[in-house]
């Protein structure tokens, strides 16, 4: 998972501040998710981006958050007005094109976000 | 909804010992990764099963895919105390409403004491 980059790796915000995380997903990938770990519970999906396409949001908050994967830099999610049950950690996965294993995920080191 | 249930969800055990970690569920799918987590990392992945029935070795690690795809296991040879971690299960589908997203297990917390 080396080949997945997120930063930063520790954020602390204060409430109703922003919160940006990026992902630079792994060479010749094109396929980004995010999935957010809170305390105590699994990994959860949140969403699921290709260059420029929102493919499927279904596990994002209706409210706040948002994820763009832009035709160049990484990928951004970003969380409006944090609050304390934002707090978690934060991971980013890619996956090749279609064609290849495409179900195989490889993830990032992940953010840790601590809202005080 | 796809549940996978992970289980058991916390093992501590000896080394030397043998050990099976089941994920289990209801939903057909089309692929499950097994990936073992440290604190403060994200997941690494240990492997991919893609073909009901699917036996695949990596060292003293055995994982295998359930006939009919709903189900998976990971068995442990003689485990050693570097294998202590959170092993995770996580199915994903292929086609639909759910095509690029894992479900994951709640994972298992394995200690092995030296």
């Amino acid at each position: 998972n080396a080949g997945v980059m997120q930063n930063p790796r520790h954020l602390v915000r204060r409430r109703g501040q922003e919160a940006r995380l990026r992902c630079s997903p792994m060479k010749g990938h094109s396929h980004v998710y995010w999935y957010r770990q809170l305390p105590e519970e699994g990994l959860k999906f949140m969403v699921y981006l290709q260059k420029e396409n929102i493919i499927d949001e279904s596990g994002m908050p209706k409210e706040r958050f948002s994820a763009e994967f832009p035709k160049e830099g990484p990928s951004i999610l970003r969380i409006q007005q944090v609050v304390r049950g934002d707090s978690a950690a934060y991971f980013c996965a890619s996956s090749p094109p279609a064609g290849g294993l495409t179900d195989t995920q490889y993830f990032g080191p992940g953010t840790r976000l601590t809202v005080l | 909804t796809q549940l996978l249930e992970q289980s058991p969800q916390f093992l501590s055990i000896q080394e030397g010992e043998n050990l099976t970690v089941y994920c289990n569920s209801s939903s057909v799918f089309s692929s499950l990764q097994w990936y073992r987590q440290e604190p403060g990392e994200g997941p690494v992945l240990l492997v991919t099963v893609v073909t009901g029935g699917e036996v695949k070795k990596l060292k003293r690690l055995t994982f295998q895919f359930g006939d009919a795809r709903k189900d998976s296991s990971l068995h442990i040879t003689a485990a050693q105390p570097g294998d202590t971690g959170l092993y995770l299960c996580a199915g994903a589908r292929a086609g639909g409403t759910s095509y690029g997203k894992l479900t994951f297990g709640q994972g298992t917390i394995l200690t092995v004491h030296p």
